[in-house]
């Protein structure tokens, strides 16, 4: 069975300053994609950044950069430079051909940003 | 390119009443997910369907819930007779399904329907 585990419900950051949301993850497939999103106060899911289970190297998107080890089964999410527009839920998600591409989410973090 | 597409936005219903949601999916995406979203908790996948055919929906709870996706277009989820506790966000998305042809197999979600059960 996969899993998703995000043991941060809340995380604080200074404006300008760089934060680390923790995401550790569960499957017996070899192949699996995973997955960072963000949700504002509007609602919407926004997908920020993907790394493959196979990818030699961390993925960067803008000031987002996925920290992946394989080894300890966990993908967490920099953000660098933290703006006000950063304060959001994020949802770090998995999916595994094994479970037909099916996508689950973790509970979420709520990151604020103070000025 | 046009977005996910759903409606209502709100909804508010009285227990045991029954309410319906339609969501229209990126053009091309053969792949489109139903999400029940509590309000401070992640997104719980319902159904998977795979063009017309369904993947996973082995959480949907089938007393209440159905959905269907004819012509593996668009899709309705229904729920009846609701309950208080479905009051929540139902998100609907869709992707190309799989990481084909570069794709990463990310999700493209709609604005969500907001549920309210009193």
């Amino acid at each position: 069975a996969q899993k998703i585990t995000q043991t941060q419900p809340g995380m604080f950051v200074q404006e300008k300053e760089a934060v680390t949301l923790d995401c550790t993850y569960d499957t017996s497939d070899p192949s699996y994609g995973l997955f960072w999103y963000k949700q504002p106060s509007s609602g919407e899911m926004i997908f920020l950044i993907y790394q493959g289970s196979y990818d030699q190297q961390n993925a960067t998107e803008g000031r987002y950069s996925l920290n992946f080890q394989k080894a300890r089964k966990s993908a967490n999410l920099v953000i660098s430079a933290s703006q006000l527009g950063d304060s959001a839920m994020y949802f770090c998600a998995m999916s595994a051909p094994a479970g037909g591409f099916k996508t689950i989410f973790g509970a979420g973090t709520r990151l604020f940003v103070k000025a | 390119e046009a977005g996910v597409a759903q409606s209502p936005r709100y909804k508010i219903i009285e227990k045991r009443q029954s309410v319906a949601f339609w969501c229209n999916p990126i053009s091309g995406h053969a792949t489109l997910y139903w999400y029940q979203q509590i309000l401070g908790q992640g997104p719980k996948l319902l159904i998977q369907f795979q063009n017309n055919g369904v993947v996973d929906d082995s959480q949907l709870p089938k007393d209440r819930f159905s959905a269907e996706r004819l012509k593996g277009v668009d899709s309705t989820l229904k729920i009846q007779p609701a309950k208080l506790e479905d009051s929540a966000v139902y998100l609907c998305a869709s992707s190309f399904g799989g990481r084909v042809g570069g794709n990463t197999g990310e999700l493209f979600f709609g604005e969500g329907s907001r549920l309210t059960v009193l």
